[in-house]
């Protein structure tokens, strides 16, 4: 059964501080993985999407990695604004049952 | 394009009562997920639908059931309310099935609350 771990549960930084957040997961057969930003009593919001043939993906200030074969993602935000506060879940698609999985999630507040 | 939309938004209802609730995803997106979001499990999976066909299930009792329809607009009921069924009910939309090179857009979510 595949099972998805978020590391920090919460994170305080000050703003224009780089960050990363860290995912693992413990079936490393996937097809992909995804994070995903949710903002208090919101839906998610898609940030990126890596293949498991992919090693990284980039969007703006947002850079993430994939390791499969150790079963790591991490996600990196750079010069992070408040704006940027939210929950940040990590997911995976993987093995027969095609469903994604989530971790709980890293709640970051970046400080004004 | 319009995003993936739920109704209602937020709902109360007593023990026993059963509910349905509604997705309408994104135009020409044929595979509608749902979960189940509380604080203390997190997100958990419930079904996905493709083209009018249950394509996966999750761990959930068989008082939760779902539909879609030809135009691909899907609808999920609880019957039987339960105290722990209180939770936000979030749907997911993708082109192709969960599983494919697809990233799932997810809508705003139902709140449901049972008394």
């Amino acid at each position: 059964k595949q099972e998805v771990t978020q590391i920090p549960a919460a994170l305080s930084v000050p703003e224009g501080e780089n960050l990363v957040l860290n995912c693992s997961f413990t079936d490393s057969a996937i097809y992909n993985l995804q994070w995903f930003r949710q903002d208090p009593g919101k839906g998610l919001t898609s940030l990126l999407l890596i293949q498991s043939s992919q090693r990284e993906q980039t969007s703006g200030r947002l850079n993430a990695s994939l390791d499969k074969s150790s079963g790591r993602s991490t996600l990196y935000i750079a010069a992070s604004q408040p704006g940027d506060s939210a929950t940040y879940l990590c997911a995976v698609t993987g093995g027969s049952n095609y469903k994604l999985t989530f971790g709980k999630g890293t709640l970051l507040t970046v400080n004004p | 394009k319009a995003g993936v939309t739920q109704t209602p938004r937020y709902l109360i209802k007593t023990r026993g009562q059963q509910v349905t609730l509604s997705c309408s995803p994104i135009s020409g997106h044929r595979s509608v997920s749902w979960y189940q979001q509380t604080p203390g499990q997190g997100l958990q999976f419930l079904f996905e639908y493709f083209s009018e066909t249950q394509r996966n299930k999750g761990n959930f009792p068989g008082r939760f059931s779902g539909r879609q329809f030809s135009n691909s607009r899907s609808e999920m009921n609880v019957s039987t309310l339960e105290l722990g069924d209180s939770a936000l009910y979030l749907c997911a939309s993708s082109a192709y099935p969960v599983g494919a090179s697809d990233t799932q857009y997810f809508g705003p979510g139902t709140r449901l609350t049972v008394l």
